[in-house]
């Protein structure tokens, strides 16, 4: 069946970095749009970075940009999150979802998350 | 930029009532790119409703969504125990992704 799977995430001290993972079965990965969602403790969704399918283009939220970088690699139907320079903000669960093309974009398929605290 | 804002904040109603949760966008939208998700404590969302009113794959009947423009509206017809959940209501199809802040459904 379609499924993501997040791996990566932890503890980490303010300033420092975390990659995190997203496995993808069951779908032909190379065909769409993937996108990371976080949301911090009792909040709500926030989006934070989408990638086309083949890599082509990215776009980030204003706040990690020049800080995360999205990346994927097709031969391994994975998608990553790199996080350099993290702040107590940006603790939440993330989580990777993809865009169905053939379902004007929707994201339909989402994962289980990865935890991701800041803290000193 | 599209902002999303869903009202009410907290819903609390009966099993068997009929919920109405409303999303009004900061400016008008497509239908076809207008989702409703659910999200349980401790879980990741699930789709519910896309392109405003299309049911996802295994979404039962009383989940129906509606609108145009700006204003939309989710209602959840025969409230059962297990709906118990934050409604969260998206604009998608570009970046970024939009979300509203949610809507908790109690069941009392």
């Amino acid at each position: 069946q379609v499924q993501l799977v997040e791996s990566g995430g932890g503890v980490v001290q303010p300033g420092r970095s975390l990659r995190l993972s997203c496995a993808a079965s069951g779908f032909t990965f190379s065909n769409e749009g993937m996108h990371w969602v976080r949301q911090a403790p009792g909040k709500g969704l926030e989006w934070v970075a989408l990638i086309r399918y083949d890599g082509s283009n990215k776009y980030y939220k204003d706040s990690v940009k020049g800080r995360f970088t999205i990346s994927r690699d097709n031969s391994k139907n994975t998608l990553y999150l790199q996080m350099d320079s993290l702040r107590a903000e940006d603790t939440a669960v993330y989580y990777c979802t993809r865009e169905n093309g053939g379902a004007h974009l929707v994201t339909d398929v989402w994962g289980q998350g990865t935890l991701v605290t800041v803290s000193s | 930029e599209i902002v999303l804002t869903q009202s009410p904040g907290t819903l609390s109603l009966s099993p068997g009532e009929r919920a109405t949760l409303s999303c009004r966008a900061s400016q008008s939208v497509s239908s076809s790119y207008l989702a409703w998700y659910q999200q349980r404590p401790g879980q990741p969302p699930r789709l519910l409703i896309y392109i405003t009113s299309r049911r996802a794959t295994g979404i039962p009947d009383r989940f129906s969504g509606s609108g145009s423009g700006t204003d939309f509206t989710l209602t959840i017809s025969r409230l059962e125990p297990e709906d118990s959940a934050v409604y969260y209501c998206q604009h998608y199809g570009s970046s970024p992704l939009a979300f509203g802040q949610g809507t908790k459904v109690e069941i009392k």
